[in-house]
């Protein structure tokens, strides 16, 4: 287990609907990254958080947004659903904003179901 | 365009055996090059990390290479057991920002 956690383990909606997922980073990380991967396919970036702020984006429309809070725990909000965001939601976290440098432990996934 | 591309997509192995898993990128700047493992429906764990000056490193059965000059690297495992059934993902690191590019990783099946 690496200490990351999130939350719900899976979810259903349907098109139009929106959507959060919660993360809790690793004791002692202050940056999570989120990432969504479709089913068969490697993950890919949405965006990242370091201390509360968005420290890099990936190729996602505005309606994935995001949040961390001062205890680093960190949200990802999606709004008007779209079939195509059926996908298993990953988060991980490090410990500083220089992640390349650092591992990169990543939670369970949210599996999240758009009707 | 920074990429990344693993080969086999899928392979199929019979216990005891070894395998080695390709990953080829076009990542640049490079920073480091990392592989996992992914279970089924769970996240990735990491199994080794190398920056540019390191050609080889190795975990318990699993031994990557790189080679920052042909922008290749492999991951061999050795010995394989059942429970090495997973995706084995390849993911490269740019210098520049805070994005790591993923390939679509290797299906690896290892049969009784």
């Amino acid at each position: 287990e690496t200490g990351v956690t999130q939350s719900p383990t899976h979810l259903i909606k349907t098109r139009g609907q929106q959507v959060t997922l919660r993360c809790s980073s690793q004791s002692g990380h202050n940056t999570v990254s989120w990432y969504q991967q479709a089913l068969g396919q490697g993950p890919q970036f949405i965006f990242q958080y370091y201390r509360e702020e968005e420290n890099g984006r990936g190729n996602f429309p505005p309606r994935f947004s995001g949040l961390q809070f001062p205890n680093y725990s960190s949200e990802l909000n999606v709004n008007a659903l779209e079939l195509d965001d059926s996908a298993l939601y990953l988060c991980a976290s490090s410990g500083s904003g220089r992640a390349l440098a650092n591992e990169q432990f990543f939670g369970p996934g949210t599996r999240l179901t758009v009707l | 365009k920074n990429q990344v591309e693993q080969s086999p997509q899928s392979l199929i192995i019979l216990e005891g055996k070894n395998c080695t898993l390709q990953c080829n990128y076009t990542v640049s700047p490079f920073s480091n090059l990392r592989w996992y493992k992914q279970d089924t429906g769970r996240g990735p764990v990491s199994l080794t990390i190398m920056t540019f000056s390191e050609n080889t490193k190795s975990n318990g059965r699993y031994t990557a290479t790189l080679d920052a000059d042909t922008k290749q690297s492999s991951l061999h495992i050795t010995a394989s057991q059942l429970s090495d059934s997973a995706s084995y993902i390849c993911v490269v690191s740019s210098q520049y920002g805070q994005n790591f590019v993923f390939g679509p990783g290797t299906r690896l099946s290892v049969l009784p």
